[in-house]
């Protein structure tokens, strides 16, 4: 069955430290990946997406993740963290075929330090 | 232009009234979604629209009815709610159809609802 798993659920940096936050799938092909924020009482915004082709990609507010089929991972990441990046972050899987499904993690809550 | 708009932004009813959540885009996109959002959670998807049909309703209480005028308007009407529908409203939009391929999804801010 398709899932995300993303382990952590809360986690705090400072200001200006490197980030990486952890995605895990479980999908019978390579999924569509899908990273988004949500700030708190807001909608979600689209933070970066892998369909194919280079397995970094990069997205918007300085952004980027990897892919590693070999992991079942897309892992976020960013080198400076701003304390506006403080919000909850899914991750989502798109599937490629048959049933459509669209499934979320359950969220890391990203608290950051001034 | 980018943008989902949802409204209202805030909505308090009784479990008796009927209200409705309207949702609009203007992004051309066909496919239309509503997401219930409890604290603390990830979005569970309710309903999606696709070319202005019905394609999926994931066992939604039929006190949730939604509704597709056109192809930028989505509405979802409220009737006989419970406590326990309280929860943040998500409307979104994608451009493709959802078929065997899914596609990104562009969220409006949400409506916050209390049924009291």
């Amino acid at each position: 069955a398709q899932s995300v798993t993303q382990p952590d659920i809360h986690i705090t940096v400072s200001e200006g430290a490197s980030l990486e936050l952890r995605c895990n799938y479980s999908y019978g092909a390579t999924p569509y990946l899908f990273w988004y924020v949500q700030s708190p009482g807001q909608g979600l915004q689209l933070l970066l997406k892998y369909f194919s082709g280079d397995t970094l990609v990069q997205g918007i507010k300085g952004f980027e993740a990897e892919f590693k089929r070999s992991q079942s991972s897309f892992n976020l990441r960013k080198p400076s963290v701003h304390w506006s990046d403080a919000a909850e972050y899914f991750c989502a899987v798109g599937s490629t075929s048959g049933t459509y499904k669209y499934i979320f993690g359950t969220g890391t809550r990203l608290k950051v330090l001034a | 232009d980018t943008e989902v708009t949802q409204t209202p932004k805030h909505l308090v009813m009784g479990m008796t009234n009927k209200k409705s959540l309207k949702c609009e885009q203007h992004m051309g996109h066909r496919a239309m979604y509503w997401y219930k959002q409890k604290a603390k959670k990830p979005p569970e998807l309710m309903f999606v629209y696709s070319y202005e049909k019905l394609s999926i309703n994931e066992s939604v209480p039929s006190r949730f009815s939604p509704e597709c005028p056109n192809s930028s308007l989505l509405n979802l009407h409220l009737h006989a709610l419970q406590p326990e529908d309280s929860a943040l409203y998500l409307c979104a939009s994608s451009q493709q159809y959802p078929g065997p391929y899914s596609d990104e999804q562009y969220f409006g801010p949400g409506t916050r609802l209390t049924v009291t």
